[in-house]
């Protein structure tokens, strides 16, 4: 168990929907990173947030959002579902920079 | 920008024998290097990580990993394969920028253990 929790652990929804997927960072970590594992694309980084604020931006779609909370907690957005979304979101968390990241279980997504 | 290759999608051992999964990764910056495992419905778990120091790189479960700078290359070994090995391994590089340490994973291997 590393800590990190994610909710749902699965969700089935259908093209055109928006989801919100949770992330609760290990106690203590400011950084949540979020990452998308697709069969096609492999292990791809999203969004970065520290301490509330947007730190770094990768392969994310202008359909996606993400923002973290007072209590670090963390929250993707993803609207106008594609089938293509479909995939594992995983969020990882961090204490500083160079320390290591620490995965979430994922949320399995399913876009029919 | 850094990147990782993982040479090849599969890899099947026989219990007992040596595993070695490859991965060399390109960076303009020192790197920090990593291998997670990934089980059937889990998240990923990390397995090592080199940043600065020893170049040879010990972790759970009996595995190492050697960095070698001037071969690019930070392949991940275990003397004998067990049958609980059997998962999907990813490498993976970082470099810190500001506050940011994004990992950038190669395309994994999947690892097979034979009775």
């Amino acid at each position: 168990d590393s800590g990190v929790t994610q909710t749902p652990k699965h969700l089935i929804t259908a093209t055109g929907q928006r989801v919100t997927l949770r992330c609760s960072p290990r106690s203590g970590d400011l950084s949540v990173y979020w990452y998308q594992q697709s069969l096609d694309q492999g292990l791809q980084f999203l969004i970065q947030y520290y301490n509330g604020e947007e730190r770094a931006k990768g392969n994310i779609l202008e359909r996606f959002s993400a923002q973290q909370f007072p209590d670090l907690h963390s929250e993707l957005n993803l609207s106008s579902l594609e089938l293509g979304d479909s995939a594992l979101y995983f969020c990882a968390s961090q204490r500083a920079v160079e320390e290591t990241q620490y995965f979430g279980p994922g949320t399995r997504l399913l876009v029919l | 920008a850094q990147s990782v290759t993982q040479l090849g999608s599969h890899v099947s051992v026989s219990e007992g024998a040596l595993v070695l999964l490859r991965c060399n990764y390109s960076s303009s910056v020192p790197p920090y290097l990593f291998w997670y495992v990934q089980y059937p419905n889990q998240g990923l778990q990390l397995l090592l990580k080199y940043t600065t120091g020893a170049t040879l790189v010990k972790g759970i479960n009996g595995f190492e990993a050697e960095f070698k700078k001037s071969e690019t290359s930070f392949h991940l070994t275990k003397p004998s394969a067990h049958m609980s090995d059997a998962a999907e391994y990813f490498c993976a590089v970082s470099v810190i920028t500001g506050a940011n340490s994004k990992l950038t994973f190669g395309k994994g291997i999947t690892l097979s253990v034979r009775p």
